[in-house]
């Protein structure tokens, strides 16, 4: 059982690119979520899917997209990278929304230059 | 919107000493209330949670308390040991949104 994987691990884009986070877990979930983690600032939620088939906003959507692929996979777009979109990037995925535990992916380190 | 705070940001600690962090909610629809650890470099993990039917939990030394009234929770890590130094997460679920709102994080450090 792998659980939630994160691909890649590290990424280093030039202003302006664009790139696809993606995610799969192998749990049965039917939520799943994309958080960014900064100094200082937690873990601030971007996107979250509480089933297949539906996307919303969290706190920081601002600059990315989403897509529940099916089930399994949840990806995270950076149409046009900035700077401030530095930071490590967790995928989570949870049983049911927003009611039960979360488990997290290793994380993508991301680089913006 | 949701919004999680989380005190102190920092807590430095002797070891045997306790711990406590807080944090308030203020989505009063919010009714689960996880609370993660995060070792360096690692991914955060479920430590112990607590729902809103419920005022009080335990798990061996660490325990967590939830006051729906004043919409605050903590948690309390009793006889602290050096392995128990990382960065510790609350947050708050809406079950009606399926929102998971964090904390922004406290870093414990227990000193030998």
């Amino acid at each position: 059982n792998a659980g939630v994987t994160q691909t890649p691990k590290f990424q280093v884009l030039k202003t302006g690119q664009s790139m696809t986070l993606q995610c799969a877990q192998d749990m049965n979930h039917n939520s799943m979520y994309w958080y960014r983690q900064d100094p200082g600032m937690g873990l601030r939620l971007i996107y979250y899917s509480a089933s297949e088939g539906t996307t919303d906003k969290g706190e920081v959507p601002n600059g990315y997209n989403v897509s529940r692929l099916n089930k399994r996979e949840f990806s995270l777009r950076l149409e046009s990278a900035a700077p401030s979109q530095t930071s490590v990037y967790f995928c989570a995925s949870s049983e049911t929304w927003g009611t039960t535990e979360a488990f997290f992916g290793q994380g993508t380190r991301l680089t913006v230059v | 919107g949701e919004n999680v705070e989380q005190h102190p940001s920092t807590l430095s600690v002797q070891e045997g000493d306790s711990a406590v962090i807080k944090c308030t909610y203020s989505d009063s629809a919010s009714n689960y209330f996880p609370w993660y650890k995060q070792e360096l470099g690692k991914r955060p993990q479920l430590i112990i949670d607590i729902r809103s039917n419920v005022g009080e939990k335990k798990d061996q030394r660490i325990a967590v308390t939830l006051n729906k009234t004043a919409k605050h929770f903590s948690l309390h890590i009793t006889e602290t040991q050096p392995e128990d130094s990382a960065v510790y997460f609350c947050a708050a679920s809406n079950p009606n949104t399926g929102k998971l709102i964090f904390g922004q994080g406290t870093t414990l450090q227990v000193k030998p």
